[in-house]
């Protein structure tokens, strides 16, 4: 059983307005979580990490963590077809080992 | 800094032939991962090193599948021998642990195609 769960998509937006992505894990161990971004055909490449319960921005980008519930949310505003990939949500917990989501294939419709 | 390079870029291989594929690290990562990327499964974690020396091998699926890390600039994996459901993307990834959990670079990946 996966330990982290993503809806694998698509999510289809229009451009300009905010994609919602949404993760849930299973280990409470997990202290820190990341998204990454995938082009198809390309590698993942980490765009967001979060230790905190709360909030962090980082430009169109935010990520909210919510231990209690063990979820993790990627908010990203004023979409632009650019952003349309592959997002992968990754838990850690010991030893600088993630584990990964499967993935929510985000569309930005212009 | 060139990144993770990983080689070859793609393979396409027979069932039954021996298959090894290459990674090197970031200078300075002290965190090397292998990682499987399929369709139907995602991305798994197959091992894992730490200062050269393996830590986690749970997740390489079968005997026929090994992994070393012989310094800190060089990784392979093999598999021998290949079969058709091996077929898949293969990551390597590499992170310091100076700079907090997580922070993965990835190489570009080896497609590899067993016939």
């Amino acid at each position: 059983q996966k330990e982290v769960e993503q809806n694998s998509g698509p999510l289809s937006v229009p451009e300009g307005a905010i994609a919602s992505l949404n993760c849930t894990y299973s280990d409470r161990g997990s202290q820190s979580f990341f998204w990454y971004r995938q082009y198809s055909g390309k590698s993942p490449e980490l765009i967001m990490s979060i230790y905190s319960n709360g909030d962090k921005e980082d430009g169109r980008f935010t990520a909210q963590l919510n231990k209690a519930s063990q979820y993790v949310s990627l908010l990203i505003r004023d979409s632009q077809p650019s952003d349309s990939a592959t997002y992968l949500c990754a838990g850690g917990a010991a030893g600088n080992k993630l584990t990964f989501g499967g993935g929510t294939r985000v569309l930005v419709k212009p | 800094d060139a990144g993770v390079i990983q080689s070859p870029r793609h393979e396409v291989t027979e069932m039954g032939q021996e298959v090894t594929l290459r990674c090197k690290p970031i200078s300075g990562h002290d965190y090397l991962f292998w990682y499987r990327q399929t369709m139907m499964r995602g991305l798994e974690l197959l091992i894992y090193f730490n200062n050269n020396v393996p830590i986690d091998d749970s997740g390489m699926p079968e005997d026929r599948f090994s992994a070393k890390m012989p310094n800190a600039s060089f990784s392979t994996l093999k598999i021998q021998p290949s079969e058709p459901r091996d077929s898949a993307v293969y990551f390597c990834a590499s992170s310091f642990s100076g700079q907090g959990q997580g922070g993965y670079t990835f190489g570009s990946g080896t497609r590899l195609t067993v016939v």
